[in-house]
């Protein structure tokens, strides 16, 4: 069973636009999220993170959402660039594991 | 200093060899960690080292799986008797300390024949 769920596997937007990519979890004792995006050959790279006793975290362009209530994180990206495109994925770590457990995935395409 | 390096980039074996991955992870990070992440599919864990040892290796899908890691740096994953289901990209990365924000490697693209 999928611990980590990212239901969109692709998103399209235009340059200048908000990009909103979405990651729902089942697992109550993680305790840390975070977003890594990957492009084509390359290993995942490290974005933004939050602690499960936070509901927002923002870095620059970059603010992901969590609503522990709803099982529900959010990454926003504002305003979207062409060099945003590639693939993002959520993740979140179990109290007491240090494993990350990992969505599927959304790819990202920015329009120029 | 450098990322974390895996090699080789690529390897292609027939069903039923060994092959060895290796991961240099970056200087100094204590914590190492071995994924896969086959076609179309998230990273899956596979093994966790905390120095030289595997507190958790929940991951590792058989026991043709193992892993080691030596004074503390560079980690080895050996795949014995290699089937088709094996073909993926093994991803390694690392951590500071207690950090929770891991560093990946490129990854080892494994092909089975």
């Amino acid at each position: 069973d999928q611990q980590v769920k990212q239901n969109s596997p692709s998103l399209s937007v235009q340059e200048g636009r908000i990009s909103i990519l979405n990651c729902d979890y089942t697992n109550s004792m993680f305790d840390y999220f975070l977003w890594y995006k990957k492009y084509p050959a390359e290993g995942p790279t490290f974005l933004i993170s939050i602690s499960s006793i936070k509901d927002k975290n923002e870095d620059g362009r970059f603010t992901v959402f969590l609503n522990k209530s709803a099982k529900h994180l959010s990454l926003h990206i504002v305003p979207s660039q062409p060099g945003d495109s590639a693939v993002y994925f959520c993740a979140a770590k179990d109290t007491g594991r240090r494993a990350l457990t990992f969505g599927s995935g959304t790819r990202l395409q920015v329009q120029p | 200093g450098a990322g974390v390096s895996q090699s080789p980039s690529n390897k292609v074996t027939e069903k039923g060899k060994d092959v060895e991955l290796r991961c240099d992870p970056i200087s100094g990070h204590t914590a190492l960690y071995w994924y896969r992440q086959s076609l179309g599919q998230g990273l899956e864990f596979l093994i966790y080292f905390q120095g030289n040892s595997a507190p958790d290796k929940s991951g590792l899908p058989s026991d043709r799986f193992s892993a080691e890691r030596t004074g503390g740096s560079v980690s080895t994953l050996t795949i014995q008797r290699t089937q088709q289901e094996d073909s993926a990209v093994y991803l390694c990365a690392s951590s500071l300390g207690n950090s929770n924000e891991q560093f990946f490697g490129p990854g080892t693209r494994l092909t089975v024949l």
